[in-house]
């Protein structure tokens, strides 16, 4: 089935480690999104990637980063430098936006907890 | 700024009957779309109906429909015939810039009474 996974479900941390969150997606799509979610709040988008090996922030990329070496696997990195990394993480795909804007799929989510 | 605001933070309706969410954005942009999207406790995100600005028809999908107002930049979902299924975090967002990114807002959480 064609989707989007995110490893793992739930991920628990100490302050001061780096910590990686996998996604991979076998829809064929070019771009590439994530987002972090927090209670009572709506999606706030970190990077995004329209093209293997480039990538942009987004709204709230300090603390983050990420890599896109594989058009299927667009891994984010939370760093130690990242002030309050604890939220729910959600990573979607896209047909390439440019001739309209196209539904993004979603991942099931990464619930962090850094203590 | 370019913003999307849900200003109901939470919605019950009684089974079988009908419920509209509301959603107001802000853009001067005169091409974006529009989206409402579905999270059940699963926090899954699952996209519900989506509309182009460009159309004058609102959007329709099985028991969701949208009431597209463009001059007043508001954007509802009706809930037609409501389902248990259908209780859910529900988020109204919109691509309203050149590369199209999507601003969300906050979420109503819809809550269906059997």
């Amino acid at each position: 089935d064609g989707g989007i996974t995110q490893s793992p479900k739930y991920l628990f941390r100490k302050e001061g480690q780096n910590v990686t969150l996998s996604c991979e997606q076998n829809l064929n799509h070019d771009a590439m999104y994530w987002y972090r979610q927090d209670p009572g709040q709506g999606l706030r988008l970190i990077y995004y990637s329209q093209i293997v090996n480039d990538f942009q922030k987004g709204d709230i990329a300090e603390g983050y980063s990420v890599s896109r070496e594989k058009k299927e696997s667009f891994p984010l990195t939370v760093t130690s430098a990242q002030k309050n990394p604890t939220a729910f993480y959600l990573c979607a795909s896209s047909i390439l936006p440019g001739q309209g804007a196209h539904e993004q799929y979603f991942g099931p989510g990464t619930r962090l907890t850094v203590t | 700024a370019q913003t999307v605001t849900q200003s109901q933070p939470e919605m019950s309706v009684q089974e079988a009957e009908t419920v509209t969410l509301s959603c107001t954005y802000d853009t001067s942009e005169s091409d974006y779309y529009l989206f409402w999207y579905k999270q059940p406790p699963s926090r899954q995100m699952i996209l519900v109906i989506r509309q182009e600005a460009y159309k004058q028809q609102n959007a329709t999908e099985n028991r969701f429909s949208v009431n597209f107002q463009k001059a007043a930049k508001s954007f509802s979902l009706k809930i037609s015939d409501s389902q248990l299924g259908d209780a859910a975090m529900y988020f109204c967002a919109a691509a309203m810039d050149s590369n199209y990114q999507l601003i969300w807002g906050a979420g109503t959480k819809l809550i269906i009474k059997p």
